[in-house]
């Protein structure tokens, strides 16, 4: 079965340091990947999402980047760190094909301070 | 382009009693949809999907969804809440291709005991 994991579970930031958020799959392969963020008491905002290595599409502009470095990983990255920043992040994966269900991680909490 | 309204950011219910939960889609063509439960500081939970089979979709915990096309419309219900049920749920619907999912802004249920 498919597994979707996430790391840290927590992480407190001071503002303008840097930020490095690790996803990966498993038993899956050519998933597609998705970065999300959740404001404190808000919906989802898609942020980064992929259909493969090395092929990343941006949904916003902002300070945050995201890498495809294998299959099955997915990283969030920050330069310098905003306080507007501080969510909950969530990655997500799919199949990629029509009708296919996508399946989230258990998050992380950022706070920037 | 497709879009989910969730038209309810708060419902309340006491335990015991139906839940209802609104959604509306607009898709350009027959869509495939979902309901998804959050809980705090969690990831988020497939509850059920459509995807043109049956229009009444039983999913867990009990919950359903019934699509109907000619009101634009995929409401989920459960007859009777649990103190458990207590939640975020989000209403979504994927684009043509599988690959893009768009999320309604949620809608916050409490119960009652």
């Amino acid at each position: 079965s498919q597994t979707i994991h996430q790391w840290p579970a927590t992480l407190v930031q001071p503002v303008g340091s840097p930020l490095s958020l690790e996803c990966t799959v498993e038993g899956t392969s050519n998933p597609n990947l998705y970065w999300y963020r959740q404001a404190a008491g808000r919906g989802l905002q898609l942020l980064f999402y992929s259909v493969g290595i090395g092929q990343i599409s941006s949904e916003v502009p902002q300070n945050l980047s995201a890498s495809r470095p294998q299959d099955r990983q997915f990283i969030l990255s920050s330069k310098k760190l905003l306080l507007s920043d501080s969510g909950f992040y969530l990655c997500a994966w799919s199949g990629g094909s029509l009708a296919d269900t996508q399946y989230f991680g258990p998050g992380t909490r950022l706070t920037v301070l | 382009a497709q879009s989910v309204t969730q038209l309810d950011s708060h419902v309340s219910v006491s335990e015991g009693t139906p839940v209802l939960l609104r959604c509306n889609y607009s898709s350009s063509y027959s869509p495939s949809l979902f309901w998804y439960v959050q809980h705090p500081n969690k990831g988020l939970q497939l509850l059920l999907k459509y995807t043109s089979a049956a229009t009444l979709v039983k999913g867990i915990n009990g919950f359903e969804a019934e699509f109907k096309k000619s009101e634009t419309s995929f409401h989920l219900t459960k007859p009777s809440a649990h103190m458990s049920d207590a939640a975020e749920y989000f209403c979504v619907v994927s684009d043509e291709g599988g690959n893009q999912f768009y999320f309604g802004t949620g809608t916050s249920l409490t119960v009652i005991p």
